[in-house]
């Protein structure tokens, strides 16, 4: 079982924001990273820790963590970002890397 | 630009030793600084990581994992290794290599990703 927890399915209607959510102790002491992955391709790093989007990825996606609770959200989704997103972090010993279960995007 | 590519058998037979290599092009995996991972993803399920290694050979594993996972780094060929043994149908997944950022103590993510290797454990 997964140290950090997310819900499986989550859909938006185009155009509207959605937050995905990834819960876990660790998060108190550690920051998130999230991936985008698209059928039969590699996951990509979308955002990570406290503020930090990787070059090419558009501003709609943002994070933020509150507690055991790390988040990603997009403003204003569109039909390509429906995908799988997975959170990932440090577990509690803070040694090992753990991946949240994955949240299956729809865009309605 | 950074890339990573796996390469290793498609096919491994129960009981036998997964052996998988990533060779990294764009960067040195000596230069130091990153961290070098293997995750998989059995089929339609999520990703799960299994360790990384630093230029040193220094490595932590997936304590799920441990007892039948070895990561080595070659600096010489800027390739690192994967040797999981004692496989079964259960250890069919997509294999990824990936580089690791370790950062500040709180920090991690994974930037840059192979294209993923499928392995299929039968006989």
């Amino acid at each position: 079982s997964s140290e950090l927890t997310q819900d499986p399915a989550v859909s938006v209607a185009l155009g509207q924001t959605v937050r995905i959510t990834c819960q876990g102790d660790s998060l108190r002491s550690y920051y998130a990273s999230w991936y985008q992955q698209k059928p039969g391709q590699a996951p990509i790093l979308v955002f990570y820790a406290r503020n930090n989007r990787p070059s090419g990825i558009p501003d709609r996606f943002s994070g933020s963590s509150s507690g055991n609770t790390a988040s990603l959200t997009i403003t204003g989704a569109q039909a390509e970002d429906e995908a799988d997103y997975y959170c990932n972090s440090r577990d509690s010993s803070g040694n090992h890397l753990v991946f949240g279960g994955g949240t299956k995007l729809t865009v309605l | 630009q950074v890339q990573l590519q796996e390469s290793g058998p498609g096919l491994v037979k129960p009981s036998q030793t997964l052996s998988l290599t990533c060779t990294v092009s764009g960067g040195s995996i000596s230069s130091g600084g990153y961290y070098w991972s293997w995750i998989r993803q059995h089929p339609g399920k999520g990703l799960e990581w299994i360790g990384y290694i630093d230029y040193t050979g220094s490595t932590y594993y997936n304590p799920s994992l441990k007892s039948r996972v070895t990561i080595s780094v070659d600096t010489s060929k800027n390739q690192f290794s994967l040797k999981l043994s004692s496989m079964t149908a259960a250890d069919t997944a997509v294999y990824y290599c990936a580089r690791t950022n370790l950062i500040s103590g709180t920090t991690s993510y994974f930037d840059y990703w192979g294209q993923g290797t499928l392995v299929t454990v039968s006989s």
